[in-house]
């Protein structure tokens, strides 16, 4: 199975802050790589697909960008609704591993 | 509108089974890959099974293997997870998801939460 290291965990952060976000995988998934949030207790939401195609209806403060192993999510300037859970998941082969997840919250 | 809504969660035994349900509405059904994926409470996502448009091809992680069976029955717009064998390890919100654009979950439902325990 392919392993998916998300950092950091948890960021402390402020309203309008710069955040990014980084996911490493243990072996290449070209750019079959995708960025979900979370927010407590509702389903994960798409923010991002293809290491770097914005879903439709995502603010385009939210960015993603890499390919093959190391993979950015970044969000430019950081809004109240942002402070949430983000994950990684590859789909490049099954099974679709996801990171363990970083929880942004307001410092 | 695109709606997933998943129902069937409950409290079983170990050893017990579940039939997991997600009704799907606002999109043609049939022409979408769908995937389960679990959630124990305050943990992260992962990844249990998907199952093809036509029903034909399925995988499943290797900790649900040969205990869980994924299937759809396209004209009800319905898709399944037969739980058996259930262990405590299997406690989490089960959501149902669409497969888009380079295999991502582009919608997902609310989750039912299976709880095993005795």
């Amino acid at each position: 199975d392919i392993q998916l290291t998300q950092s950091p965990p948890s960021l402390s952060t402020s309203v309008g802050d710069r955040v990014t976000i980084t996911c490493r995988t243990s072996q290449s998934v070209s750019s079959f790589l995708n960025w979900y949030q979370q927010k407590p207790g509702k389903a994960p939401k798409l923010l991002i697909y293809g290491a770097s195609s914005l879903q439709t209806g995502v603010p385009s403060r939210f960015s993603g960008s890499g390919s093959g192993t190391d993979f950015t999510l970044t969000i430019s300037s950081l809004q109240p609704e942002d402070f949430a859970s983000y994950y990684c998941q590859q789909s490049y082969s099954i099974p679709y591993t996801f990171g363990q997840g970083t929880k942004l919250e307001i410092k | 509108e695109v709606q997933l809504v998943e129902s069937g969660g409950g409290l079983v035994q170990p050893g017990g089974s579940l039939r997991l349900s997600c009704a799907a509405s606002g999109f043609s059904f049939s022409n979408f890959w769908m995937h389960w994926v679990r959630q124990v409470p305050g943990k992260g996502l992962v990844w249990v099974s998907r199952i093809s448009g036509d029903g034909i091809s399925t995988s499943y992680a290797d900790s649900v293997k040969g205990r869980f069976t994924i299937s759809r029955d396209n004209a009800r717009n319905t898709l399944y997870l037969q739980q058996n064998s259930l262990r405590a390890e299997d406690t989490a919100v089960y959501y149902c998801a669409r497969g888009g654009s380079d295999w991502a979950s582009d919608y997902w439902g609310q989750g039912t939460l299976v709880t095993v325990s005795s």
